[in-house]
């Protein structure tokens, strides 16, 4: 079954402590992205890659990282979280037609 | 900033009718994609329309674009209440390269 499949879906950690939430999918797509989901302001594109080892900003890129090793996966950073990231995050890979595949979301509490 | 603007934010209606959202936005685009997200879980694709198309149907769905007036609509016929969700628009602009840009999104619920 074609999917795309984050980790952790639920998370609540501190301010400072580092994490990262892991994004993998089967279906042999070059890009792939990192949306927030925030309560008024939509979904907003924080990084995305359009192959192994090119990644590139959205629109909102400051405290996050990410790496791109591997075809399958794309990993989001915080290296250190604080409670403005607190949010539902949606990793999500793109087919050569240009439609989006989502993961079930996660979603991280900063306390 | 969001390329996309939905309209109506929200919208109820009973089972049966049609449901029409509306999107409005800035610059040149590619195409124009409508997904679906049931509450808290993960995006879904409903439908593509490239920019040198004008209508696009699919099952219970019709897409219209308006490049003029840079606009799109979806349009549910004979809505069911497992159409509750909130429903995007996603622009894929000529000029961002290969970001795709969300809407707001418009919430709809068909009371049964």
């Amino acid at each position: 079954e074609a999917q795309v499949t984050q980790n952790p879906r639920y998370l609540i950690t501190v301010t400072g402590k580092k994490l990262t939430v892991t994004c993998s999918q089967n279906m042999n797509h070059e890009y792939m992205s990192w949306y927030r989901q925030d309560p008024g302001l939509g979904l907003r594109q924080i990084y995305y890659s359009m192959n192994v080892e090119v990644t590139d900003k959205g629109d909102v890129p400051e405290g996050y990282k990410v790496s791109r090793k591997e075809k399958r996966n794309f990993p989001l950073i915080l290296e250190s979280p604080s409670p403005n990231q607190t949010s539902l995050y949606f990793c999500a890979s793109r087919s050569v037609v240009g439609e989006l595949f989502f993961g079930e979301g996660s979603r991280l509490t900063v306390l | 900033s969001q390329q996309g603007e939905e309209d109506p934010q929200a919208l109820s209606i009973q089972e049966g009718e049609n449901a029409t959202m509306n999107c409005s936005y800035k610059t040149s685009i590619n195409n124009l994609q409508w997904y679906r997200q049931n509450s808290g879980r993960g995006l879904v694709h409903l439908i593509l329309i490239r920019s040198n198309e004008r209508e696009k149907h699919s099952g219970r769905l019709r897409v219209t674009l308006d490049t003029s007036k840079k606009s799109s609509s979806l349009l549910i016929t004979a809505s069911r209440a497992a159409d509750t969700a909130s429903y995007f628009c996603a622009t894929d602009r000529a000029s961002s390269g290969n970001m795709l840009t969300f809407g707001g999104g418009t919430r709809l619920m068909v009371k049964p």
